[in-house]
C-alpha cells in the first residue's frame, strides 16, 4: 500500500525558504516519478514540479524556475520540495504527489498535505 | 502556461447525472490519453478517479466515467449521491515533462 508522509505545517517570513519532506513507503521509491502540486486558499490546484527518483532528473514549472528545487534520497525514500524567495503568495497547501513509471504518467497517489503560511 | 479550461461548477440533484468539461489545446489534451481527474474533499487528500481518458482506478465505482473529444475532455458522474459534492481537477500531460491542471470546479449535489 502507497504511503506518503509529509513533514509538518511551516510558518515562514517573506524572502526567507522552505523545505518540505515526503516520505514514501510501500512500492519501489525508484521506479515512480514523485510531483509537487500546491493549492492556495481559494484556488485550483497548481503543478510546480517532477522528479525521478532513479537519476535525480527534474522539470519545474516555467513559473518556478529558479525559485524551486526538488530533491530525493534514495536511502530514505524521502522527496524534498525547496521553495525559496517566498512571498505571502506562496502561502498555500503542498502536496506530493507519486506519479507512474513515466514522466507523463498520471499522479495515482496524494500526500496529506503540508500547510505554508508567509507572513511578516 | 495557463490552467485548463473548467467550469467554476457544477450541480446536480441524487441520482441524477452530471459532466464536467475541460479543455485545453492541442499541444495538452488533444495530443495524447494522458489526461487524468481527481476528487478533493475539503480537508482531506485529493484521490485519482479517472486516468488515461476513461480507466478508473481500483475501488472508484463505475458511476464515474471519462471521455475525450479534440482538445475537451470529460468527467460524467452518474447516479449522483452526496458524498460525490466535492472539487475536482482535471489534469494533462503537457509536453516536456509538464503537468497542467484545470482551475477545477465544484459540484453541488442538490
Amino acid at each position: 500500500q502507497v504511503h506518503l508522509v509529509q513533514s509538518g505545517a511551516e510558518v515562514k517570513k517573506p524572502g526567507a525558504s522552505v523545505k518540505v519532506s515526503c516520505k514514501a513507503s510501500g512500492y519501489m521509491f525508484s521506479d515512480y516519478y514523485m510531483h509537487w502540486v500546491r493549492q492556495a486558499p481559494g484556488q485550483g490546484l497548481e503543478w510546480m514540479g517532477m522528479i525521478n527518483p532513479s537519476g535525480g532528473r527534474t522539470n519545474y514549472a516555467q513559473k518556478f524556475q529558479g525559485r524551486v528545487t526538488v530533491t530525493r534520497d534514495t536511502s530514505t525514500t524521502t522527496v524534498y520540495l525547496e521553495l525559496n524567495s517566498l512571498t505571502s503568495e506562496d502561502t498555500a497547501v503542498y502536496y506530493c504527489a507519486r506519479g507512474g513509471l513515466r514522466g507523463y504518467s498520471p499522479i495515482q497517489h496524494w500526500g496529506q498535505g503540508t500547510l505554508l503560511s508567509v507572513s511578516s | 502556461q495557463s490552467a485548463l479550461t473548467q467550469p467554476r461548477s457544477v450541480s446536480g440533484s441524487p441520482g441524477q447525472s452530471v459532466t464536467i468539461s475541460c479543455t485545453g489545446n492541442r499541444n495538452d489534451i488533444g495530443t495524447d490519453n494522458y489526461v487524468s481527474w481527481h476528487q478533493l474533499h475539503p480537508g482531506k487528500a485529493p484521490k485519482l478517479i479517472i486516468f488515461d481518458i476513461t480507466k478508473r482506478p481500483s475501488g472508484v465505482p463505475d458511476r464515474f466515467s471519462g471521455s475525450k473529444s479534440g482538445n475537451t475532455a470529460s468527467l460524467t458522474i452518474s447516479g449522483l449521491e452526496a458524498e460525490d459534492e466535492a472539487d475536482y481537477y482535471c489534469c494533462s500531460y503537457a509536453g516536456s515533462y509538464t503537468l497542467l491542471f484545470g482551475g477545477g470546479t465544484k459540484l453541488t449535489v442538490l
